[in-house]
């Protein structure tokens, strides 16, 4: 089955600073790739996700890239602010399934 | 609204009582799922359903066992609790979002139950 790695498992950085997050998977039929964010006490929401026949897409100050050769993609922040404090999850999917793959998180800290 | 519901935000149980976790949606989706959350390892899937009495394991499904009678409503049940299933439970339904050529499946979660099992 799919195997999502995601790094690091924490990372912090100051308030308008990038921050990037990786991750890789093993299967190459999967072609969906989401991103979720977790609050502190709060449920996982869907921030970005992106399909394996686009490269990148953004949304205002997120924005995800997609290497389909290496197995890996990646989730990028820009001027990140003390709300974008979270767990940000990376996932895989073969679509057809509409089964994901989650990594194993990173814990985010914008410090001000 | 998307809505997602779980049957209890907390729950204290002791080993070997038989638990059930209850999740409905109001979106009139397929597919839900039922996922535990644990530190440093994420967010791994226990069973799935497809379809109205339809199931399938996930990564983990030792210990668990689902129902799926109404197509709004899946249950997790542990057979026989044990300490090791203490835990976060979350359910998840999935829609479409999107028109027919750019439509990926958004997963909409509950807001979890942490399961305590003593």
């Amino acid at each position: 089955g799919e195997n999502v790695e995601q790094h690091p498992s924490t990372l912090s950085v100051q308030e308008g600073d990038s921050a990037v997050i990786k991750c890789t998977y093993s299967d190459s039929a999967s072609n969906y790739f989401p991103w979720y964010k977790q609050e502190l006490g709060k449920r996982p929401q869907l921030i970005i996700d992106i399909r394996s026949n686009v490269g990148e897409k953004k949304d205002q100050r997120i924005a995800v890239t997609l290497n389909k050769t290496a197995k890996h993609f990646s989730l990028h922040i820009t001027e990140t602010q003390p709300e974008d404090s979270a767990v940000y999850f990376c996932a895989a999917t073969t679509g057809s399934a509409r089964q994901l793959t989650f990594g194993s998180g990173t814990q985010l800290t914008v410090l001000p | 609204d998307v809505k997602v519901t779980q049957s209890s935000r907390y729950l204290v149980k002791r080993t070997g009582e038989k638990v059930f976790l209850e999740c409905v949606q109001d979106m009139d989706h397929e597919n839900m799922f039922w996922y535990r959350q644990d530190p440093g390892l994420g967010l791994r899937l226990i069973y799935f359903s497809y379809d109205v009495k339809m199931k399938e394991k996930g990564d983990i499904p030792e210990g668990y066992s689902v129902s799926r009678e109404k197509k709004e409503r899946f249950s997790l049940i542990l057979e026989s609790a044990s300490t090791n299933q203490t835990s976060m439970y979350l359910c998840a339904s999935v829609g479409r979002r999107g028109t027919e050529t750019k439509s990926s499946y958004e997963q909409y979660f509950g807001p979890g139950t942490r399961l305590t099992v003593t």
